[in-house]
C-alpha cells in the first residue's frame, strides 16, 4: 500500500539556521506530493504541493522537490524564523488509483529558538 | 470566504455514550473528508464523500463509526457507545474534487473529543 515516513522529531534549531525535513514514500502510480503545516492551536494547512516528477514547489521560503528517482519530496528553507515553529506533515495523494485520501507521514515537530 | 468549520471545537463525553460532530465543508466543494490526529496513530483517513457517489469508508476502524452527508453539503460524524481510544482530534476537510488540479483539501480546525 501507499506510506509515507519522515525524519523524527523533533528538532530543534537556531533563528536564520538552514532546515531540511527527509520525508520519502512509497507509492504504486503516480502520487501527487504535499507538505501541511500544523501551527500551533492552528488547523493544518497546505503548505507546498508538486503533482509531478521534477516539479518543485513552494511558498514561504519553503521549498521541495519531487525526486521520482529516490521516492523523495524532502523540505528545506534557507533560513528559519520563530514563526516557522510548527508541525510539519508530508503528504501523499495516489489519484491514478483512484483513492483521493491523503496518506500523511507521522509529523516534524519544528522549535525554532531566537 | 469561508474556510471549513467544524462544531464543536471540544467535546467531552462518558465512556459509552453517542456523539456528533458536525462539518460545513467550502461552499461549491463536492468533495468531503473526516480524518483523525491521535498521538499513538498520528493522521488517519476515515471517511470520503464524493458528490452523489458511495462513500469511501475504508477508514473507519469500527462499525461503532459512521458518516453520512445531507444534500451534498453538511456532514455529520456519529461515533456509538464512545470507547477511551476513540479520544482523539476529528478532522474535516473538502475539495473541489475530481478535476485536474483541484484535488486540494482545505482542512478545518478539528473538534477535539475526549471520552472520560
Amino acid at each position: 500500500g501507499n506510506s509515507v515516513t519522515q525524519m523524527e522529531g523533533p528538532v530543534t534549531l537556531s533563528e536564520e539556521a538552514f532546515l531540511t525535513i527527509n520525508c520519502t514514500y512509497t507509492a504504486t502510480g503516480y502520487p501527487s506530493l504535499f507538505w501541511y503545516v500544523q501551527y500551533p492551536g492552528e488547523g493544518l494547512q497546505l503548505l507546498l504541493k508538486a503533482t509531478k516528477a521534477d516539479d518543485k514547489g513552494s511558498n514561504k521560503g519553503f521549498e521541495a522537490t519531487y525526486r521520482k528517482e529516490t521516492t523523495s519530496f524532502h523540505l528545506e528553507k534557507g533560513s528559519v524564523q520563530v514563526s516557522d515553529s510548527a508541525v510539519y506533515f508530508c503528504a501523499l495523494i495516489a489519484l491514478r488509483q483512484g483513492a483521493q485520501k491523503l496518506v500523511f507521514g507521522q509529523g516534524t515537530r519544528l522549535t525554532i529558538n531566537p | 470566504g469561508a474556510g471549513v468549520s467544524q462544531s464543536p471545537s471540544n467535546k467531552v463525553t462518558e465512556k459509552g455514550k453517542d456523539v456528533e460532530l458536525r462539518c460545513d465543508p467550502i461552499s461549491g466543494h463536492t468533495a468531503l473528508y473526516w480524518y483523525r490526529q491521535s498521538l499513538g496513530q498520528g493522521l488517519e483517513f476515515l471517511i470520503y464523500f464524493q458528490g452523489n457517489s458511495a462513500p469511501d469508508k475504508s477508514g473507519l476502524p469500527s462499525d461503532r463509526f459512521s458518516a453520512e452527508r445531507t444534500g451534498g453539503s453538511v456532514s455529520t460524524l456519529t461515533i456509538q457507545r464512545t470507547q477511551q481510544e476513540d479520544s482523539a482530534v476529528y478532522l474535516c476537510a473538502s475539495s473541489s474534487g475530481g478535476l485536474a488540479g483541484a484535488y486540494e483539501q482545505y482542512f478545518g480546525p478539528g473538534t477535539r473529543l475526549t471520552v472520560t
